[in-house]
């Protein structure tokens, strides 16, 4: 088992659904990211979690709403999305935001959800 | 803005033979932490190899190494003795330390060790 669990792997949907994206991470970490990988260009950085509390909303659309309902669990909520938004949607965690002993400022990543918008 | 630029969309190696991937970076910072991270077919983002900017000495892990040039704004992986499970994609990743522990990513590097 990895320590950061991403489901569901592949989602394919259309621009007027709603679904949601989950990550879970089991390294007892308290900090939770939201990356977008599109091809041909760097990860983004969307959203950034600590004790549950959003610091970062990096000029994200509306249509993409987050929500971390506690220190393990982190979602994405997607609604009337573009084909633009299809990309691999990764989740990291780490061990608080600022470096140190523990946190070191590493992020453990996920496998990622890819998401194909139709 | 910090930005980071990996010059080598491709490249592929030899099994057992050593590679060196590219990477640079600006920044007008003096303390920062830069990453080497690996994503196989898999998906998943693993960690290589991490260098804290104010340690001169470069980092290993294995098989793994850096060659850290502050004053360059360099940061170039060296695997050696590569193996088939070293195909990936690397990505260079850098982290100014801020509020938000935010990595910034180059576009990566797709390495191709042949048999």
């Amino acid at each position: 088992e990895t320590g950061v669990t991403q489901t569901p792997r592949h989602l394919v949907m259309g621009m007027t659904n709603k679904k949601s994206l989950k990550c879970e991470q089991h390294l007892g970490h308290n900090a939770m990211y939201w990356y977008k990988q599109s091809a041909k260009k760097p990860l983004e950085l969307m959203f950034v979690y600590s004790l549950e509390e959003r610091v970062e909303n990096n000029s994200v659309p509306s249509r993409f709403s987050p929500e971390c309902p506690n220190s393990s669990h982190l979602f994405l909520h997607l609604h009337t999305l573009q084909p633009e938004d299809s990309a691999l949607y990764l989740c990291a965690s780490s061990h608080g935001l600022a470096g140190g002993i523990k946190s070191k400022n590493i992020q453990y990543f996920g496998a990622g959800t890819r998401l194909s918008v139709l | 803005a910090q930005t980071v630029t990996q010059s080598q969309p491709e490249m592929s190696v030899q099994e057992a033979e050593t590679v060196t991937l590219s990477c640079t970076y600006d920044t007008s910072e003096n303390n920062y932490y830069l990453f080497w991270y690996k994503q196989p077919p898999s998906r998943q983002m693993i960690l290589v190899i991490r260098q804290e900017a104010y340690k001169q000495q470069n980092a290993t892990e294995n098989r793994f190494s850096v060659n850290f040039q502050k004053a360059a704004k360099s940061f170039s992986l060296k695997i050696s003795d590569s193996q088939l499970g070293d195909t990936a994609m690397y990505f260079c990743a850098f982290n100014g330390g801020g509020a938000t522990n935010k990595l910034i990513f180059g576009t990566g590097t797709l390495l191709a060790v042949q048999p």
